[in-house]
């Protein structure tokens, strides 16, 4: 069935680095790829998303990139700041916004 | 412009009882879902309301019910709980012409005793 692999799911970066997060979706259908953070006890928020169309896409100090060939889409983020220790989830939409599947989580700390 | 609402924000059940949850969609919003999130994990897909209709469902027993208003505010219902229904409960909304960019509201955190 539909699935999507988030790796790592601990990540623990130093303030000023850069932090990477992988994910692998199952279904090659899928044509939409949202990224959400989450902060403890909050609502998943949408930061940024990319549609298969596109190859990457940047806001300020985020990127994402997407391989189809690969079934693999990544979260980059430049210059962590301490405000971005959250969980971050990707996810992948099957059949037009029918169902999106979310990974498992990556929980990101950045120590100042 | 309002964003997704939903109530209560905590509740504590006991096993065997039954749960209704309230979601209101960000204004201009159509389509509502649900998503039920167990501590740890990502948001796992219950289903999806659009015109009042189921729209799809993912991998939950027909204990989990729905529905969506004409106005499109949705409920979401769980009968015979079980200790493993303890989850916060997500509702997202979407709009007809952008149905993936979902906005999540608040959730509503269930405990089953």
């Amino acid at each position: 069935g539909e699935n999507v692999e988030q790796h790592p799911s601990t990540l623990s970066v130093q303030e000023g680095d850069s932090a990477v997060i992988k994910c692998t979706y199952s279904d090659s259908a899928s044509n939409y790829f949202p990224w959400y953070k989450q902060e403890l006890g909050k609502r998943p928020q949408l930061i940024i998303d990319i549609r298969s169309n596109v190859g990457e896409k940047k806001d300020q100090r985020i990127a994402v990139t997407l391989n189809k060939t690969a079934k693999h889409f990544s979260l980059h983020i430049t210059e962590t700041q301490p405000e971005d220790s959250a969980v971050y989830f990707c996810a992948a939409d099957y059949t037009g916004g029918f169902k999106t599947i979310f990974g498992a989580g990556t929980r990101l700390f950045v120590k100042a | 412009e309002t964003g997704v609402t939903q109530s209560p924000t905590h509740l504590i059940k006991t096993r065997g009882q039954q749960v209704t949850l309230r979601c209101s969609s960000q204004s201009g919003h159509n389509t509502v879902s649900w998503y039920q999130q167990a501590l740890g994990q990502g948001p796992q897909f219950i289903f999806q309301y659009y015109r009042e209709e189921e729209n799809g469902r993912g991998n939950f027993p027909p204990r989990f019910s729905g529905l969506q208003f004409p106005n499109y505010s949705s409920e979401l219902n769980v009968n015979a709980l079980e200790l493993d229904d303890s989850a916060l409960y997500l509702c997202a909304s979407s709009s007809s012409g952008d149905r993936n960019t979902i906005y999540f509201g608040e959730g509503s955190w269930l405990t089953v005793v």
